[in-house]
């Protein structure tokens, strides 16, 4: 099925491990985010990119890295994981300025920093 | 305070009751307004969208946007447990570097049987 594919699922770090965090899109969509959702505090963009070898930050960037070196991938990075990085992560991606498109998200990866 | 504000519930209410989930917003720039739901475990998908101040439908669902008073709502008509769902109003300014989206918290919705 076309969509955003999200990869891990899960994950358990400890503090100050790193990892990435894979997004890839089968839609030819121009737009990719990463959000994170906290209980109380909504989604949050935290990277954005508005195509291949861009991006730009968003409402909370620090602590993470982005990297869009093909289209259909946007990754995210965490150099040296906290405590306070434990979340909900969402990748979205839309085809263009037109609201009427929406976004279609990914399924989420659910990170606990212990 | 946030650009969005919205509560979080949660609220649960009788198979067939008519739902009002609301929203305020406070920046004026704001000029489209959307209504996402998201299933437990899973990533919000596109409900509604709206342009301009009045109301619009699909099905069971109405969208009203009062610019004026920065106020959205969705009301959802004949609920069913299917419907149980986190949904979350959202604006959206367009710029040149690219459209981006403003969530509020979301609104846990319980139907019961």
């Amino acid at each position: 099925n076309a969509g955003v594919t999200q990869t891990p699922k899960f994950r358990v770090l400890k503090t100050g491990q790193s990892m990435t965090l894979l997004c890839a899109q089968d839609m030819n969509h121009e737009y990719m985010y990463w959000y994170r959702q906290d209980p109380g505090m909504g989604l949050r963009l935290i990277h954005y990119s508005v195509g291949e070898g861009t991006t730009a930050k968003g409402e909370v960037p620090d602590g993470y890295n982005v990297s869009r070196l093909k289209k259909q991938n946007f990754l995210l990075g965490l150099e040296s994981a906290a405590p306070s990085q434990t979340s909900v992560y969402f990748c979205a991606s839309s085809y263009s300025t037109s609201v009427g498109d929406g976004y279609t998200f990914g399924s989420g990866t659910r990170l606990t920093v212990v | 305070q946030k650009e969005v504000e919205q509560d979080p519930g949660p609220l649960s209410v009788p198979e067939g009751a008519i739902v009002s989930l609301n929203c305020t917003y406070s920046n004026s720039a704001f000029q489209y307004f959307m209504w996402y739901r998201q299933y437990s475990r899973k990533g919000p998908e596109l409900l509604m969208y709206t342009y301009s101040s009045g109301n619009k439908e699909d099905g069971r669902f109405t969208a009203q946007v009062d610019k004026s008073s920065k106020y959205i709502s969705l009301f959802i008509r004949d609920s069913q447990p299917s419907d149980s769902a986190t949904y979350l109003c959202a604006t959206e300014i367009l710029t040149g570097g690219g459209n981006k989206l403003t969530f509020g918290t979301g609104t846990q919705l319980k139907v019961e049987l």
